[in-house]
């Protein structure tokens, strides 16, 4: 069946720092690919999407861009704020949603 | 933000209670799904419905039962609770979008109930 595999952290880092969320992917069609956020005490937020391979989705400074070859769809910001500090998730939509266990990125001053 | 709304937010019960949570939305969104949210695993699908009364199962369905009887409202009921069910509740909406050629399902989800079984 349909799975994400996204590395599961905790990460913590500076501010200003580089943040990269590693996320694979296996689907036997041809999904499409998310990446929610939740911050602490809410529900989840769309944050960015993809629907095709090559896409990339971008959104508040955080890009991913859909790999067919690799089935990936690594999350990168490249300087990172406090108000970053939330869990993310990267998810697929072939015909319902299916998450990866979530990276919990904490971002100090 | 989408207009979607969970009640109760917060529920502690005992073992062997019925406990129902609801859904609620207001974006007349065909599609509506119920997740559980544990450390560890992500989110969990444990019901969906693609219509009124129209509902089939997730992954994790065992010792729950869903009912849609109105587009808007979609119920979540525990027949016996039981400590295993101890989680954070989340609901989400959806209709399908359309980007180019492609059809996908973005969902939104409302703010959680966070469940505890004694």
């Amino acid at each position: 069946g349909d799975s994400v595999t996204q590395m599961e952290g905790p990460v913590t880092l500076s501010e200003e720092a580089f943040l990269t969320i590693n996320c694979t992917y296996t689907a036997t069609g041809y999904p499409s690919l998310f990446w929610y956020v939740q911050y602490p005490g809410e529900g989840l937020q769309l944050l960015l999407k993809a629907t095709k391979a090559d896409d990339k989705g971008s959104n508040k400074g955080f890009e991913a861009t859909y790999r067919k070859e690799t089935t990936s769809f690594h999350l990168e910001k490249g300087s990172v704020q406090v108000s970053d500090s939330a869990v993310y998730f990267c998810a697929l939509n072939d015909y319902k949603l299916s998450f990866g266990a979530g990276t919990t990125v904490t971002v100090r001053a | 933000d989408a207009g979607i709304t969970q009640s109760p937010r917060h529920k502690v019960t005992e073992t062997g209670t019925p406990v129902t949570l609801r859904c609620h939305q207001t974006e007349n969104h065909r599609y509506m799904y119920w997740y559980r949210q544990d450390p560890g695993h992500g989110l969990r699908l444990i019901h969906y419905s693609y219509g009124v009364k129209d509902t089939d199962k997730g992954e994790v369905s065992d010792g729950y039962s869903v009912s849609r009887s109105k587009t808007e409202d979609f119920l979540l009921t525990l027949e016996s609770a039981t400590s295993s069910q101890t989680s954070v509740y989340f609901c989400a909406i959806s209709e399908s979008g359309t980007s180019g050629t492609r059809t996908y399902n973005e969902q939104f989800f409302g703010p959680g109930t966070r469940l505890t079984v004694l």
